[in-house]
């Protein structure tokens, strides 16, 4: 049990191209998704908090027009990043909880790659 | 401000010793929880032990244990019997309970074990 998803593994675009990542909780429903970054050899930082159906609460320092995100159901919650530049390359990785004081399940993380 | 610090970036173990991973942790909150995670170089978060800060016993999954010492503000992992594929990256992380209504986690740097033939 507790599985989620993140798809596409990796991905490849050209600088100004927009790229979007689902994450998926596929047997729980999960009230409440982070998503992380994380450069090499560095820790995770949560960019941002997203809770089905309500707007999503960002990090100090994220900027919010560039990095949407949308959680539509108790399953899916996607990350689209918009005009990308190279340095936005980094590791991209979701979590998943049920709850607030549940423990956070990980994605298995998305690598982009900005030309 | 709530802080996780682990101060060892790289740690050796031989196979079949166990090994200790060392995390602090500084918060005002009273209601807490610490959580160990593992990354293989594939990339994936692996959730491997959890601590509720009300919890009197140390918990235990399997060859992991936490040593939960709340005075001291330590959760530091206890690997036993270590195998080559615990080679990875371990994480330790905390999520404040009171006030953290999202229920977001603040990780430390994380501890690079490799552990030797």
């Amino acid at each position: 049990g507790a599985v989620v998803s993140q798809h596409p593994s990796w991905v490849i675009c050209k600088s100004g191209t927009s790229v979007k990542i689902e994450c998926r909780s596929l047997d729980f429903q999960a009230t409440t998704m982070f998503w992380y970054r994380q450069f090499p050899k560095q820790s995770l930082m949560l960019m941002a908090t997203s809770n089905e159906g309500s707007k999503a609460t960002y990090e100090q320092g994220v900027e919010k027009d560039k990095f949407l995100i949308n959680h539509a159901s108790l399953t899916l919650s996607t990350l689209t990043v918009t005009s990308a530049h190279p340095e936005d390359s980094s590791f991209y990785i979701c979590s998943a909880s049920s709850g607030k004081a549940d423990t956070q399940y990980f994605g298995p993380g998305t690598r982009l790659t900005v030309l | 401000a709530q802080k996780i610090t682990q101060t060892q970036p790289g740690m050796f173990v031989q196979e079949k010793e166990a090994v200790t991973l060392d995390c602090t942790y500084d918060t005002s909150d009273q209601s807490y929880g610490l959580f160990w995670y593992k990354q293989p170089s594939s990339g994936e978060m692996i959730f491997l032990i959890y601590q509720g800060s009300y919890d009197e016993q140390n918990a235990t999954e399997g060859r992991y244990s936490l040593n939960f010492q709340k005075a001291r503000k330590s959760a530091n992992l206890v690997i036993s019997a270590s195998q080559l594929g615990d080679s990875a990256m371990y994480f330790c992380a905390m999520r404040e309970l009171t006030y953290n209504q999202g229920g977001k986690l603040i990780f430390g740097q994380g501890t690079e074990l490799s552990v030797k033939p």
